[in-house]
Protein backbone atom coordinates (compact mmCIF):
# COMPACT_ATOMS: atom_id res chain seq x y z
CA UNK A 1 0.00 0.00 0.00
CA UNK A 2 1.05 3.68 -0.51
CA UNK A 3 2.23 5.45 2.66
CA UNK A 4 1.96 8.80 3.01
CA UNK A 5 3.92 11.03 5.41
CA UNK A 6 2.92 14.18 6.58
CA UNK A 7 5.47 17.20 7.99
CA UNK A 8 5.85 18.65 10.24
CA UNK A 9 3.63 16.49 12.84
CA UNK A 10 2.78 20.17 14.29
CA UNK A 11 3.19 23.57 13.48
CA UNK A 12 2.98 26.38 15.83
CA UNK A 13 2.26 29.95 14.00
CA UNK A 14 0.19 32.86 14.90
CA UNK A 15 -3.16 34.07 13.01
CA UNK A 16 -2.19 35.70 10.13
CA UNK A 17 1.26 34.15 9.18
CA UNK A 18 1.53 31.61 6.64
CA UNK A 19 0.99 27.98 7.17
CA UNK A 20 3.03 25.05 4.58
CA UNK A 21 2.26 21.46 5.41
CA UNK A 22 3.98 18.95 3.77
CA UNK A 23 3.26 15.47 2.47
CA UNK A 24 5.00 12.50 0.49
CA UNK A 25 4.28 9.49 -0.94
CA UNK A 26 5.90 6.36 -0.76
CA UNK A 27 5.35 5.92 -4.71
CA UNK A 28 3.83 7.95 -7.84
CA UNK A 29 0.54 9.06 -6.89
CA UNK A 30 0.16 11.43 -9.94
CA UNK A 31 -1.74 14.25 -8.88
CA UNK A 32 -4.22 11.99 -7.29
CA UNK A 33 -3.93 13.35 -3.40
CA UNK A 34 -6.37 14.84 -1.33
CA UNK A 35 -6.33 17.45 1.66
CA UNK A 36 -8.89 17.28 4.27
CA UNK A 37 -9.36 19.50 7.26
CA UNK A 38 -10.36 18.29 10.64
CA UNK A 39 -11.40 20.24 14.10
CA UNK A 40 -11.88 18.72 17.22
CA UNK A 41 -15.43 16.49 17.38
CA UNK A 42 -15.95 16.71 14.16
CA UNK A 43 -15.82 14.92 10.37
CA UNK A 44 -13.36 15.76 7.99
CA UNK A 45 -13.92 18.30 5.67
CA UNK A 46 -12.52 18.05 1.95
CA UNK A 47 -10.84 21.18 1.17
CA UNK A 48 -8.70 20.42 -1.99
CA UNK A 49 -8.74 16.93 -4.09
CA UNK A 50 -6.63 16.19 -7.57
CA UNK A 51 -3.56 18.14 -5.75
CA UNK A 52 -4.53 21.70 -6.55
CA UNK A 53 -8.70 21.67 -7.05
CA UNK A 54 -10.39 23.64 -3.75
CA UNK A 55 -13.95 21.94 -2.92
CA UNK A 56 -16.94 23.61 -2.86
CA UNK A 57 -16.95 26.69 -0.56
CA UNK A 58 -13.40 26.58 0.31
CA UNK A 59 -11.77 30.00 0.92
CA UNK A 60 -8.85 30.97 -1.69
CA UNK A 61 -6.72 31.40 1.06
CA UNK A 62 -6.15 27.26 0.93
CA UNK A 63 -4.04 26.72 -1.81
CA UNK A 64 -2.42 23.37 -2.91
CA UNK A 65 0.32 21.65 -5.00
CA UNK A 66 2.59 19.26 -6.07
CA UNK A 67 2.72 15.98 -7.81
CA UNK A 68 4.53 12.18 -8.21
CA UNK A 69 5.17 12.38 -4.38
CA UNK A 70 6.11 15.64 -3.29
CA UNK A 71 3.10 17.67 -1.88
CA UNK A 72 2.31 21.08 0.16
CA UNK A 73 -0.90 22.78 1.49
CA UNK A 74 -0.89 26.38 2.01
CA UNK A 75 -3.02 28.20 3.83
CA UNK A 76 -1.72 32.01 2.93
CA UNK A 77 -3.03 34.36 6.02
CA UNK A 78 -4.04 31.85 8.97
CA UNK A 79 -7.36 32.70 10.45
CA UNK A 80 -8.82 31.87 13.89
CA UNK A 81 -10.76 28.99 12.90
CA UNK A 82 -8.00 27.67 10.55
CA UNK A 83 -6.14 25.92 13.35
CA UNK A 84 -6.82 22.37 13.30
CA UNK A 85 -5.38 18.87 11.89
CA UNK A 86 -4.99 18.79 8.36
CA UNK A 87 -5.12 15.08 6.35
CA UNK A 88 -3.85 14.16 3.12
CA UNK A 89 -5.23 11.20 1.31
CA UNK A 90 -4.36 9.12 -1.75
CA UNK A 91 -6.76 7.75 -4.01
CA UNK A 92 -4.34 6.23 -6.65
CA UNK A 93 -4.28 3.05 -6.03
CA UNK A 94 -6.24 0.47 -3.53
CA UNK A 95 -6.56 0.67 -0.27
CA UNK A 96 -6.74 3.91 -0.08
CA UNK A 97 -4.35 5.66 2.29
CA UNK A 98 -4.07 8.61 4.80
CA UNK A 99 -1.22 10.67 6.05
CA UNK A 100 -0.63 10.77 9.91
CA UNK A 101 -1.98 13.84 9.94
CA UNK A 102 -0.51 17.98 10.58
CA UNK A 103 -1.87 19.77 13.84
CA UNK A 104 -1.59 23.33 13.26
CA UNK A 105 -1.72 25.13 16.69
CA UNK A 106 -2.03 28.70 17.15
CA UNK A 107 1.61 29.61 19.01
CA UNK B 1 -28.64 19.40 0.94
CA UNK B 2 -26.51 16.54 0.99
CA UNK B 3 -26.66 14.00 4.50
CA UNK B 4 -25.21 11.02 5.58
CA UNK B 5 -26.01 9.83 9.01
CA UNK B 6 -24.16 6.85 10.81
CA UNK B 7 -26.34 4.69 13.50
CA UNK B 8 -25.82 1.37 14.63
CA UNK B 9 -22.57 1.80 16.85
CA UNK B 10 -22.26 0.78 20.44
CA UNK B 11 -20.58 -2.04 22.63
CA UNK B 12 -19.81 -5.03 21.40
CA UNK B 13 -17.59 -8.06 23.04
CA UNK B 14 -14.54 -9.29 20.89
CA UNK B 15 -15.82 -11.61 18.65
CA UNK B 16 -18.81 -10.34 18.51
CA UNK B 17 -20.63 -8.78 15.51
CA UNK B 18 -21.96 -5.41 14.64
CA UNK B 19 -24.07 -3.92 11.33
CA UNK B 20 -23.80 -0.15 11.18
CA UNK B 21 -25.91 2.10 8.90
CA UNK B 22 -25.74 4.93 6.57
CA UNK B 23 -28.63 7.17 5.75
CA UNK B 24 -28.01 9.29 2.75
CA UNK B 25 -30.52 12.56 1.72
CA UNK B 26 -30.19 14.76 -0.86
CA UNK B 27 -28.89 14.00 -3.93
CA UNK B 28 -29.41 10.42 -6.22
CA UNK B 29 -28.14 8.06 -4.19
CA UNK B 30 -27.37 5.04 -6.12
CA UNK B 31 -25.24 7.45 -8.70
CA UNK B 32 -22.51 7.75 -5.78
CA UNK B 33 -20.18 5.08 -4.45
CA UNK B 34 -19.56 5.47 -0.88
CA UNK B 35 -16.93 4.95 1.74
CA UNK B 36 -16.52 4.30 5.42
CA UNK B 37 -13.65 5.51 7.23
CA UNK B 38 -12.42 5.03 10.97
CA UNK B 39 -10.77 7.09 13.23
CA UNK B 40 -9.39 4.90 16.68
CA UNK B 41 -9.44 7.47 20.13
CA UNK B 42 -7.16 10.16 19.60
CA UNK B 43 -5.58 8.68 16.31
CA UNK B 44 -5.56 9.06 12.53
CA UNK B 45 -8.18 8.13 9.83
CA UNK B 46 -8.28 5.25 8.75
CA UNK B 47 -10.17 4.27 5.23
CA UNK B 48 -11.87 0.98 6.11
CA UNK B 49 -14.21 0.37 2.53
CA UNK B 50 -15.64 1.45 -0.96
CA UNK B 51 -18.96 0.04 -2.85
CA UNK B 52 -19.94 1.18 -6.27
CA UNK B 53 -22.67 3.17 -6.92
CA UNK B 54 -24.74 -0.04 -8.28
CA UNK B 55 -22.99 -2.10 -5.34
CA UNK B 56 -21.69 -4.81 -8.12
CA UNK B 57 -17.99 -3.83 -6.66
CA UNK B 58 -15.99 -3.23 -2.90
CA UNK B 59 -12.61 -2.67 -1.98
CA UNK B 60 -11.80 -3.10 1.41
CA UNK B 61 -8.57 -2.33 3.99
CA UNK B 62 -6.11 -5.02 4.52
CA UNK B 63 -7.25 -4.32 8.00
CA UNK B 64 -10.77 -5.75 7.52
CA UNK B 65 -10.56 -7.85 4.86
CA UNK B 66 -12.76 -10.95 5.38
CA UNK B 67 -14.11 -9.60 8.37
CA UNK B 68 -15.74 -6.93 7.43
CA UNK B 69 -18.70 -6.17 4.61
CA UNK B 70 -20.20 -3.41 2.88
CA UNK B 71 -23.57 -3.73 1.05
CA UNK B 72 -25.90 -1.11 0.33
CA UNK B 73 -29.88 -0.68 -0.58
CA UNK B 74 -30.30 1.56 -3.73
CA UNK B 75 -34.57 1.70 -2.66
CA UNK B 76 -33.67 2.80 0.97
CA UNK B 77 -30.81 5.30 0.63
CA UNK B 78 -28.59 2.91 2.75
CA UNK B 79 -25.22 1.89 2.77
CA UNK B 80 -24.16 -0.79 5.57
CA UNK B 81 -20.96 -1.81 6.93
CA UNK B 82 -21.48 -5.40 8.85
CA UNK B 83 -18.51 -6.35 11.04
CA UNK B 84 -17.42 -9.62 12.08
CA UNK B 85 -15.03 -10.86 14.83
CA UNK B 86 -14.34 -7.57 16.15
CA UNK B 87 -11.23 -7.04 18.21
CA UNK B 88 -10.12 -4.41 20.44
CA UNK B 89 -8.45 -3.06 17.58
CA UNK B 90 -11.82 -1.93 15.61
CA UNK B 91 -12.97 0.30 18.40
CA UNK B 92 -13.56 4.01 16.41
CA UNK B 93 -15.76 6.06 14.96
CA UNK B 94 -16.90 5.03 11.95
CA UNK B 95 -17.32 7.77 9.23
CA UNK B 96 -19.63 7.72 6.22
CA UNK B 97 -18.75 9.35 3.14
CA UNK B 98 -20.01 10.21 -0.36
CA UNK B 99 -17.87 9.27 -3.16
CA UNK B 100 -17.20 12.07 -6.04
CA UNK B 101 -14.86 11.89 -9.03
CA UNK B 102 -13.16 9.36 -6.23
CA UNK B 103 -12.71 11.85 -3.56
CA UNK B 104 -14.96 11.48 -0.31
CA UNK B 105 -16.49 14.85 -0.29
CA UNK B 106 -19.64 14.25 2.25
CA UNK B 107 -19.11 13.00 5.87
CA UNK B 108 -21.49 11.81 8.56
CA UNK B 109 -21.01 12.59 11.87
CA UNK B 110 -20.11 9.57 12.47
CA UNK B 111 -21.07 6.35 15.05
CA UNK B 112 -18.78 4.68 17.55
CA UNK B 113 -17.93 1.12 18.13
CA UNK B 114 -16.51 0.52 20.81
CA UNK B 115 -14.61 -3.62 21.38
CA UNK B 116 -14.97 -4.19 24.91
CA UNK B 117 -15.73 -7.11 27.43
Amino acid sequence: EIVLTQSPATLSLSPGERATLSCRASQSVSTYLAWFQQKPGQPPRLLIYEASNRATGIPARFSGSGSGTDFSLTISSLEPEDFAVYYCQQRSNWPRTFGQGTKVEIK
Amino acid sequence: QVQVVESGGGVVQPGRSLRLSCAASGFTFNDYGMHWVRQAPGKGLEWVAIIWSDGTNAYYADSVRGRFTISRDNSKNIVYLQMNSLTAEDTAVYYCARDWKWNLDYWGQGTLVTVSS
